[in-house]
């Protein structure tokens, strides 16, 4: 069926260490995936986006890696902030764009 | 830019009665809006897709009837839950988009849903 699952609930990591977060989809036909920070009685927030066309994207500390061929999808986050700690969702849209489907999560701690 | 409220925040309501959410998108039109809840600890998940002036369309599971959604203009669309009851408890969340699809989302900061 469709899915989006992460491979793991929850990370510490100390202030300062990358933090590596990662996603697993089973739908090969979605051609669009996101990353979204989530804090506590807040609205997903967008991070970044990548097109099944590439494998690799970078922001401003934060990069996304994209493995079509094990379907699985990476967000890295250099120099890990308290800021960051929040819980991150990977969605991914099916090819059209009609519809988004969002994984499980995963909670981020980031030790002081 | 790109920013969308959602009305209100936070809303307690006696088992049975009904309660109307309204999402907005403040600066730009929204062809599309879509409606997500997500109870504790989960993810989020699609409850319906709306167009401006046409049908929601809803996610398998999830009652037409009981989950009334109206889009009825390019800058508002409004969820009602219907006779709501305990379980219905939830954090909403809409989006909307500028396009026809679920490419360029826009996240609204969601409302909490308490049914006692």
């Amino acid at each position: 069926g469709e899915s989006v699952g992460l491979h793991l609930p929850t990370l510490s990591v100390q202030e300062g260490d990358n933090s590596i977060i990662n996603c697993a989809y089973s739908n090969s036909a979605s051609d669009y995936f996101i990353w979204y920070k989530q804090e506590s009685g807040k609205g997903p927030q967008f991070i970044i986006d990548i097109r099944s066309n590439m494998d690799k994207r970078q922001g401003q500390r934060v990069t996304v890696l994209l493995n079509k061929t094990v379907k699985h999808l990476s967000l890295q986050i250099a120099a890990t902030q308290p800021g960051d700690s929040a819980v991150y969702f990977c969605a991914e849209n099916l090819t059209g764009g009609f519809k988004t489907i969002f994984g499980a999560g995963t909670r981020l701690f980031v030790k002081a | 830019g790109a920013v969308v409220s959602q009305h209100p925040s936070r809303v307690i309501c006696k088992s049975g009665t009904s309660v109307k959410i309204e999402c907005r998108s403040l600066d730009f039109q929204a062809t599309t809006m879509f409606w997500y809840r997500q109870f504790p600890k989960q993810s989020l998940m699609l409850m319906a897709t709306s167009n401006e002036g046409s049908k929601a369309t809803y996610e398998q599971g999830v009652e037409k009837d009981k989950f009334l959604i109206n889009h009825a203009s390019l800058t508002l669309s409004t969820l009602t839950v219907t006779s709501a009851h305990p379980e219905d408890s939830s954090f909403y969340i809409c989006s909307a988009s500028p396009t026809s699809g679920a490419n360029e989302q826009y996240f609204g900061p969601g409302t909490r849903l308490t049914v006692t």
